[in-house]
């Protein structure tokens, strides 16, 4: 089935360091990944969409310029949080959408846990 | 504008009963809706879906779920739990867009 990676599984960096996530998709291409952030006992929130070959596509309210996302191939996207803070500290969380699927459903990564100290 | 709610933050149930999970929907056109799984510090594994087609759907490890078009409702069920049934389930809808509206999880607890 479809299988999605992210790497690291868990980092901690110091304030004003960046730090980045990759997301691959192992056996599909995708065109589109999303980046979602999950605060304790919270829902997933959608950070952006992530497209391949062009600029990714922010949600209300997200930095564009603090959370900097690349697609450069159909099986990997990358999210860099820059001068991350503590309050960046989150549970990060990529999907990738599997165009061949019968329906365009997403497959999520196993999550990224930063923590900022 | 998409939304999703999941009415209970827990739901307790003992192992062998029935559970229930509660989700209602809100979305302009047809609806796509789906229940995903989250185990501690895991992403999310796809339970089923829901695009068209008959109400009852079946999906991974024996759950189940019900559109209900008048209600705009679709109950994850499950006839008999497990303790390694318990997990933070996500109810989300979509409206063939790309985006993915999720509700705000549900802790289910299902005790020996």
């Amino acid at each position: 089935g479809a299988v999605v990676s992210q790497h690291p599984s868990r980092v901690i960096c110091k304030s004003g360091t960046s730090v980045k996530i990759e997301c691959r998709s192992l056996d599909f291409q995708a065109t589109t990944m999303f980046w979602y952030r999950q605060f304790p006992k919270q829902s997933l929130m959608l950070m952006a969409t992530s497209n391949e070959g062009s600029k990714a596509t922010y949600e209300q309210g997200v930095e564009k310029d603090k959370f900097l996302i690349n697609h450069a191939s159909l099986t990997l996207s990358t999210l860099t949080v820059t001068s991350a803070h503590p309050e960046d500290s989150s549970f990060y969380i990529c999907s990738a959408r599997d165009l061949a699927g019968p329906y365009n459903e997403q497959f999520f990564g196993p999550g990224t846990r930063l923590t900022v100290l | 504008a998409q939304s999703v709610a999941q009415p209970e933050d827990q739901v307790n149930v003992a192992e062998g009963n029935p559970l229930t999970v509660k989700c209602t929907y809100s979305v302009s056109g047809n609806p796509y809706l789906f229940w995903y799984v989250q185990y501690p510090n895991r992403g999310l594994q796809f339970l089923l879906k829901y695009i068209t087609g008959d109400n009852l759907v079946k999906g991974s490890y024996g759950f189940e779920a019900e559109f209900n078009k008048s209600q705009t409702s679709f109950h994850l069920k499950k006839p008999s739990a497990l303790v390694s049934d318990s997990a933070l389930y996500f109810c989300a809808v979509s409206d063939n867009t790309d985006k993915l509206i999720f509700g705000t999880g549900t802790r289910l607890q299902v005790f020996p």
